[in-house]
């Protein structure tokens, strides 16, 4: 069965400071990773998708299958990305997003 | 595009109550999901529909029901509820086609069972 693994509930940095957010994932098949992000009491937002190799609000995440991860990282936090980060995984042929417990991103100033 | 609309916003049952909680959406998306969201707990798969009069049970679909008799809606229902159903409710969906695609949620429901 997929899993997704934060092993982190929260991580604590000064506005500046380097963000590793971690994911680690179980999947026999060939994974779809995503992570999404959720302000105070707001819905849950696509932040990136490994597919796309992007960049967003300077956040990237890499596909690593040797090691089974997918970390978030952003090399200088800012106080708007205080937030709740969730990693999910698609799977099956219905679509079904698996994800992490996720983790708190405060980001003091 | 509203996108995915779920009310009510917030509610209170009492024990033993049953309420429906209401999900839309305008994208034409077949497949759409419910999710519990519980601290430290993540986001738990409740139900999902591939497509109107499909529906499946996820990983935690104990004491919930959903139906699906439109491609815009999917409602969940609580019928007995009980205070293990306290909980924040999202309701998501999803287009079929092409895999880059994540899901899109809505803004959630607040529910508290006392």
């Amino acid at each position: 069965a997929q899993r997704v693994t934060q092993p982190e509930k929260l991580l604590s940095v000064f506005k500046g400071a380097p963000v590793e957010l971690k994911c680690n994932y179980s999947y026999s098949g060939s994974p779809e990773l995503f992570w999404y992000v959720q302000y105070s009491r707001q819905r849950l937002q696509l932040l990136l998708r490994h597919i796309s190799r992007e960049s967003i609000k300077g956040f990237t995440a890499d596909l690593n299958k040797g090691e089974t991860s997918f970390h978030l990282k952003k090399p200088f936090a800012q106080e708007e990305d205080s937030a709740m980060y969730y990693c999910a995984l698609l799977t099956g042929a219905n679509s079904k997003l698996t994800f992490g417990k996720g983790i708190t991103l405060s980001v003091r100033p | 595009n509203a996108g995915v609309t779920q009310t009510p916003k917030f509610r209170i049952l009492k024990i033993g109550q049953s309420m429906t909680l209401q999900c839309a959406q305008d994208m034409n998306h077949n497949y759409m999901y419910w999710y519990r969201q519980d601290p430290g707990m993540g986001l738990k798969l409740i139900y999902y529909s591939v497509g109107a009069g499909i529906t499946d049970k996820g990983e935690v679909p104990n004491g919930y029901n959903v139906s699906r008799s439109t491609t815009e809606d999917f409602p969940l229902r609580l019928e007995l509820a009980a205070p293990s159903q306290t909980s924040v409710y999202f309701c998501a969906s999803r287009i079929t086609l092409g895999t880059a695609d994540g899901y899109t949620f809505g803004s959630g429901t607040r529910l508290t069972v006392v």
